[in-house]
């Protein structure tokens, strides 16, 4: 059975940098067969779409947080992580991971964590 | 680029239908056959009911339905169930590995 896992700090300073992983079992992400994405949703507020990454590396972001956004992976530990640069407050989320399937569709999901930017 | 437009809120009695809308842009929902709709109970992880603008998941009750024409999308929800009350999320795909997710819906059985 796939699962994913998001671990990392859940509390952040602003001007700081938010960082989170996300580790995969049931599959190899370096197989090649999916690409891996970040997904995030405000306290009360909706989904949006951060970035995916497929296992060659080659990365894709939300243009209104490429400046502040990366997202790599690590196939020897079955790992993928994002970061996000200079935070401020409307960077608290609850961040998931989530496989991307064929046709674009997140079929998969972490529970989500919840990463809070406070003084 | 904008959130797609989705209504605020749904409500419909017991065993009626529902529609929800999404309205996009023909940059993405117009221009892909990549829509995605989404169901997340409050507090839970948001699950993959329909992708490919028709298709559900096995193990996704046939009571779930999408469409699309032009720059929209929608879901009908048949049979309505106590369970099914819920918020519910469009996205699309939007190019060069965009993405672009509804700013969601509540629906409420009344």
């Amino acid at each position: 059975q796939l699962l994913l896992q998001e671990s990392g700090s859940g509390l952040v300073k602003p001007s700081q940098t938010l960082s989170l992983t996300c580790t995969v079992s049931g599959t190899f992400i370096s197989s090649g067969a999916y690409s891996w994405s970040w997904i995030r949703q405000p306290p009360g507020k909706g989904l949006e779409y951060i970035g995916y990454i497929y296992h060659t590396g080659r990365a894709f972001y939300n243009p209104s947080l490429k400046s502040r956004v990366t997202i790599s992976i690590d196939g020897s530990k079955n790992q993928f992580s994002l970061k996000v640069n200079s935070v401020t407050a409307a960077d608290t989320a609850v961040y998931y991971c989530a496989r991307v399937g064929d046709a674009y569709r997140f079929d998969y999901w972490g529970q989500g964590a919840l990463v809070t930017v406070s003084s | 680029q904008s959130a797609l437009t989705q209504p605020a809120s749904v409500s419909g009695s017991p065993g009626q239908s529902i529609t929800i809308s999404c309205t996009g842009t023909s940059g993405d929902i117009g221009n892909y056959y990549l829509v995605s709709w989404y169901q997340q109970h409050p507090g839970k992880v948001p699950k993959l009911i329909i992708f490919e603008v028709t298709k559900r998941p096995s193990g996704v009750s046939d009571r779930f339905s999408g469409s699309k024409s032009g720059n929209a999308a929608s879901l009908t929800i048949s049979g309505l169930q106590d369970e099914d009350e819920a918020n519910y999320y469009c996205c699309s795909f939007a190019g060069s590995g965009h993405v672009i997710f509804g700013g969601g819906t509540k629906v409420t059985v009344l």
